[in-house]
């Protein structure tokens, strides 16, 4: 089964408006990750949040983190149309040292001029 | 410059064939990812090396031959192709095995 999932599967908003995008996972991690991927190419990194953290800030982006519900979201404000991509929440529950992500389903944003 | 590349961006081939797929990164990273995504977007973790050795091997199909000649580089080989492999690759790095992943542009393996 998938470690994360991502909420909703599509979202379209217009230019200007918030979006928010959930992330839920099965195990107890230690870090939580958020990509983005534009259509055909590969995936940027946007922000990294550690199990002990309980929010983060980069720029127009927020991410949430609650580790009792196993849950994540993912805040874009203000939004503009080069958002306009997949994002995708990838979790770290290695033991050994050696992260290895696994990622959800994605969210699909369309944001709209 | 570019941080992780692939060669080629697009591999179209029949069944049964052997391909590789090339993977360079120049941040000089010590640990490189191959990635598979399905035609759902579906993402998932293949092989990952650590200064050439391999640490995370998934439970992907022995056709399947991940090759480090140094951290730089990673390589990947497949065997006898099947329809099922048809994807998009990705290649990654991080730096000691840990945070944020560079990944590269992806390879789309179409098999015939």
């Amino acid at each position: 089964s998938q470690q994360g999932e991502e909420d909703p599967q599509a979202l379209s908003i217009q230019e200007g408006e918030n979006a928010t995008m959930n992330c839920s996972y099965k195990t107890s991690i230690n870090n939580l990750q958020w990509y983005r991927q534009n259509s055909g190419r590969g995936l940027v990194h946007l922000i990294l949040i550690r199990s002990n953290e309980r929010e983060k800030h980069s720029g127009r982006l927020r991410v949430t983190l609650d580790t009792s519900k196993k849950s994540s979201s993912l805040l874009i404000t203000a939004s503009r149309a080069a958002d306009t991509a997949s994002y995708f929440c990838a979790t770290d529950a290695s033991n050994f040292g050696n992260e290895k992500l696994t990622f959800g389903t994605g969210t699909r944003l369309t944001i709209i001029p | 410059d570019t941080a992780v590349s692939q060669t080629p961006k697009y591999l179209v081939t029949q069944m049964g064939n052997d391909k590789s797929i090339k993977c360079e990164q120049n941040l000089g990273h010590d640990t490189m990812y191959w990635y598979k995504q399905d035609s759902k977007k579906f993402l998932k973790i293949m092989f990952s090396y650590n200064n050439k050795e391999l640490i995370i091997n998934e439970t992907v199909p022995n056709r399947f031959s991940p090759k480090s000649p140094d951290k730089a580089h990673l390589n990947l080989h497949i065997n006898s192709l099947e329809l099922g492999d048809s994807a998009v690759y990705f290649c990654a790095s991080s730096f000691r095995g840990w945070g944020e992943q560079f990944f590269g542009p992806g390879t789309r393996l179409t098999v015939l």
